[in-house]
């Protein structure tokens, strides 16, 4: 089975910040990785597939890298709306996800 | 653009079957390129992907709710659904149907629906 170990599982962090969530895959099989915004009532969003294209209409603060079995989505400045929680997902499996929070 | 909104019971008793529907709007669903997807969020917890189906009746399931769960896509009535049996309390939820897009953006799902929360009890 494929699974996703996302850290951390909660970040504090300030309006203008820098943040950066990894996960890592068990096994190095293929870099198709997305990563999803979800806020508590909303259907979680797509930002990120295929390790770091950005989806179309994702603001470019938002980015995807990989290294190895390692994955990371970096926020480049952290803005009011980004507070919320996200999920690394390869194939069927997803990460536990990392909740961003007010510092 | 393509939307999904799922309906369904928000209230089922243990033991009974859950079901429920994700309608489609907006773009076809018989495109080789798509599965159809339910996947589920149970209170303070992560996203758990449950089943995925194709338009050609081929399924994917997670093995741990295989032996419970059927998906079923209804390309006359734009639809697909899910069907759980012998549900507890483990089963509640909030539940999404979605679209799995292996084409554009290397099986992500790219498009949500807004979820219908699922309480399992008597």
């Amino acid at each position: 089975d494929i699974q996703m170990t996302q850290s951390p599982s909660t970040l504090s962090a300030s309006v203008g910040d820098r943040v950066t969530i990894t996960c890592r895959a068990g096994q190095n099989i293929t870099d198709w990785v997305a990563w999803y915004q979800h806020k508590p009532g909303q259907a979680p969003k797509l930002l990120i597939y295929k390790a770091s294209s950005l989806r179309s209409g994702v603001p470019s603060r938002f980015s995807g890298s990989v290294s190895g079995t390692e994955f990371t989505l970096t926020i480049s400045s952290l803005q009011p709306d980004d507070f919320a929680t996200y999920y690394c997902q390869q194939f069927k499996a997803f990460g536990l996800g990392t909740r961003v929070e007010v510092k | 653009h393509l939307q999904l909104q799922e309906s369904g019971p928000g209230l089922v008793k243990p033991s009974e079957t859950l079901s429920l529907t994700c309608s489609v709007s907006g773009d076809s669903m018989n495109s080789p390129s798509y599965y159809w997807a339910w996947i589920r969020q149970p209170p303070g917890k992560g996203l758990e992907w449950m089943g995925s189906a194709y338009y050609s009746g081929h399924h994917l399931y997670d093995p741990a709710l295989k032996s419970r769960l059927t998906l079923s896509v209804n390309m006359s009535k734009t639809q697909f659904s899910l069907r759980l049996t012998s549900v507890t309390a483990a089963d509640t939820a909030v539940y999404y149907c979605a679209r799995e897009n292996w084409d554009d953006v290397e099986d992500a799902f790219d498009v949500w629906g807004q979820g219908t929360m699922v309480t399992v009890s008597s």
